[in-house]
């Protein structure tokens, strides 16, 4: 079935550090993938929406300074946490699939957990 | 804006029993898709069941089943015969058939006690 692949799987760095996150879908080709943080025992947080070849749509709050998210080819997206501070310490998943209409789902990567020191 | 709610937080069930999550979403939508995931220690999200809007008949998948009730906005998830492997967080999630973004409830932790 499909696969989506999260690199890497646990980040720990020093304050100041940017820190590059990479989102690959495996088996099938992905136009849109999705960017989401998760604090412990919290749902899922839409951060952005990353279009390939295009900009990536942001959710109201989300510093795109911050995040910065490239998704240049239909395989790949990353997202780089700029200059991470320990306020960004969280879990980040990535999601690809489910296209319009389609019952498709989405599939999720592993997630990263990232500690800032 | 669509919502989605899950008003249980927390929920227990023995091993062997039967458990179900309730989940409430709002839409102005006709046509839609809903989907239980379940969140182990792992943190791996895994897709428990689908269920597409225009669909009466409740989806089923071995184990899980889910109770559809569109007019109420209701979608609940049956864990039959429930096993210490279903122990988990799970996320109602909801789907345009518009688009591809996911809008997710707030979550259940489901304990299962041998």
């Amino acid at each position: 079935g499909a696969v989506v692949s999260q690199h890497p799987s646990r980040v720990i760095c020093k304050s100041g550090t940017s820190v590059k996150i990479e989102c690959r879908s495996l088996d099938f080709q992905a136009t849109t993938m999705f960017w989401y943080r998760q604090f412990p025992k919290q749902s899922l947080m839409l951060m952005a929406t990353s279009n390939e070849g295009s900009k990536a749509t942001y959710e109201q709050g989300v510093e795109k300074d911050k995040f910065l998210i490239n998704h240049a080819s239909l395989t790949l997206s990353t997202l780089t946490v700029t200059s991470a501070h320990p306020e960004d310490s969280s879990f980040y998943i990535c999601s690809a699939g489910g296209q319009q209409n389609s019952n498709q789902p989405q599939h999720f990567g592993d997630g990263t957990r990232l500690s800032i020191l | 804006a669509q919502t989605v709610t899950q008003s249980q937080p927390e929920m227990s069930v023995q091993e062997a029993e039967t458990v179900t999550l309730s989940c409430t979403y709002d839409t102005s939508e006709s046509d839609y898709y809903l989907f239980w995931y379940k969140q182990p220690p792992s943190r791996q999200m895994i897709l428990v069941i689908r269920q597409e809007a225009y669909k009466q008949q409740n989806a089923t998948e071995n184990r899980f089943s889910v109770n559809f009730q569109k007019a109420a906005k209701s979608f609940s998830l049956k864990i039959s015969d429930s096993q210490l492997g279903d122990a988990a967080m799970y996320f109602c999630a909801y789907r345009d058939t518009s688009g591809s973004r996911l809008t997710f409830g707030e979550g259940t932790q489901l304990t299962v006690n041998p």
